[in-house]
């Protein structure tokens, strides 16, 4: 399968804390993009790195990418309750016309009051 | 602008019904996708469309599944006959072209098959 993998799959912080997700994928890329979903809502976009770039910011999240270990890692500071969601990598794999949009497993992020 | 348009919502049929779902894609999106969501599970590509086109539908079960895209802006999804298993969320999605620029997803549609 060329499904991406997350790792934790689960993950429950105090809030403040800082949050950290990990995705590792199995073929070349173009760029890697996350996206956060609510329980029971559409995915929402939060940012997109390039495979040409190894980390980006947008506010309180820190993107990066080690294209020679093909993982990204999110990391989100600063915690929020609005927070709680499931947080899913996905890559652009592959060229031209074989190029498709590939998603990680998720992790479920649980922020505690 | 307006975003990827899904309907119906949720859908709850019995196995063995037929059932579609239909996504308005982004006004000048080229590309539109097909997604299933089980519950728990990432997104898993079902179908991906240049245009009118089919780029790739190796993960679409063809043997119950049917998508199309006839004049390159609006889609249809069908699954005859439903498997319990089919129980999911349908999500489209669409972008620019296929780098995945601008890409966005629609609400989805929830199906139970009961």
């Amino acid at each position: 399968s060329q499904q991406g993998e997350e790792d934790p799959q689960a993950l429950s912080i105090q809030e403040g804390e800082n949050a950290t997700m990990n995705c590792s994928y199995k073929t070349s890329i173009n760029n890697l993009q996350w996206y956060r979903q609510n329980s029971g809502r559409g995915l929402v976009h939060l940012i997109l790195i390039r495979s040409n770039e190894r980390e980006k910011h947008s506010g309180r999240l820190r993107v990066t990418l080690d294209t020679s270990k093909k993982s990204s890692s999110l990391l989100i500071t600063a915690s929020r309750a609005a927070d709680t969601a499931s947080y899913f990598c996905a890559y652009l794999s592959g060229y031209s016309s074989a190029s498709k949009i590939i998603f990680g497993s998720g992790t479920r992020l649980s922020i505690r009051p | 602008e307006a975003g990827v348009a899904q309907s119906p919502r949720y859908k709850i049929i019995e196995k063995r019904q037929s059932v579609a779902f239909w996504c308005n894609p982004i006004s000048g999106h080229a590309t539109l996708y097909w997604y299933q969501q089980i519950l728990g599970q990432g997104p898993k590509l079902l179908i991906q469309f240049q245009n009118n086109g089919v780029v790739d539908d190796s993960q679409l079960p063809k043997d119950r599944f049917s998508a199309e895209r006839l004049k390159g802006v609006d889609s249809t999804l069908k699954i005859q006959p439903a498997k319990l298993e089919d129980s999911a969320v349908y999500l489209c999605a669409s972008s620019l072209d296929r780098t995945g620029d601008g890409y966005t997803f629609g609400s989805g549609t929830r199906l139970t098959v009961v």
